[in-house]
């Protein structure tokens, strides 16, 4: 089993949809968590931490289960900007994984007209 | 002010070439990584830097490759005998505070290896 998992995608949406990703992994061990945003042929950047107690930053909110090992990412009213890759990145920071940053495969999202 | 800068931009070499790749971190930020990101993938991580120290090489996939930071800020990735399996986008990135969670890793436009 791979240590971050996310929905394969890709998720086609038209503009103004409310569009829900997924991501499970596999430390138990993990203390803390993002999204990242990756835009066709650019780098990664950072959209969000995502908290304990869940987050929300304009039309994105971020949840965490710690239980299940389970983090979700939800867009309201999706733009035509919103389409990127979103990846899910883990990191476990204790001693025997000192920053090994892990990130998710990528869920690949198109707003559409 | 300056992001993260990597050079080159692209670099195309020959299978069992020596290669080094360049990252120039943001001033001032002490942690430092190397990712490696093939097509269709998210980053792989290879190598954690504090300071001028490897605080985690060990996302790096055999002895191959081998990472510096002498003066804790440049770094240089170097691959030995390169493999068309090496061919990649290598992504640097840096933060301003490593050991703390929620730290923000700024990414430089990465370097495009190809191995032929």
């Amino acid at each position: 089993r791979k240590e971050v998992e996310q929905d394969p995608g890709p998720f086609n949406v038209p503009e103004g949809a409310t569009v829900a990703f997924n991501c499970t992994y596999s430390n138990s061990a993990s203390q803390s968590f993002f999204w990242y945003r990756q835009d066709c042929r650019k780098e990664p950047k950072l959209l969000m931490s995502v908290y304990s107690s869940g987050n929300e930053d304009g039309r994105f909110t971020a949840q965490l289960n710690r239980a299940s090992q389970y983090i979700s990412l939800l867009i309201r009213d999706s733009k035509l900007s919103d389409s990127a890759t979103y990846l899910c990145v883990v990191n476990p920071v204790d001693m025997d994984y000192g920053q090994n940053f892990v990130f998710g495969p990528g869920t690949r999202l198109s707003v559409l007209p | 002010g300056a992001g993260v800068s990597q050079t080159p931009s692209n670099k195309v070499t020959e299978k069992g070439k020596y290669v080094e790749l360049r990252c120039d971190p943001i001033s001032g930020h002490t942690a430092l990584y190397w990712y490696r990101q093939s097509l269709g993938q998210g980053p792989e991580f290879l190598i954690y830097f504090q300071g001028t120290g490897a605080a985690d090489d060990s996302g790096l996939p055999n002895d191959r490759f081998f990472a510096v930071r002498p003066e804790g800020s440049v770094s240089t990735l170097k691959i030995q005998r390169t493999e068309r399996g090496d061919s990649a986008m290598y992504l640097c990135a840096s933060s301003s505070l490593s050991g703390i969670a929620y730290n923000e890793q700024f990414f430089g436009p990465g370097t495009r290896l190809t191995v032929l």
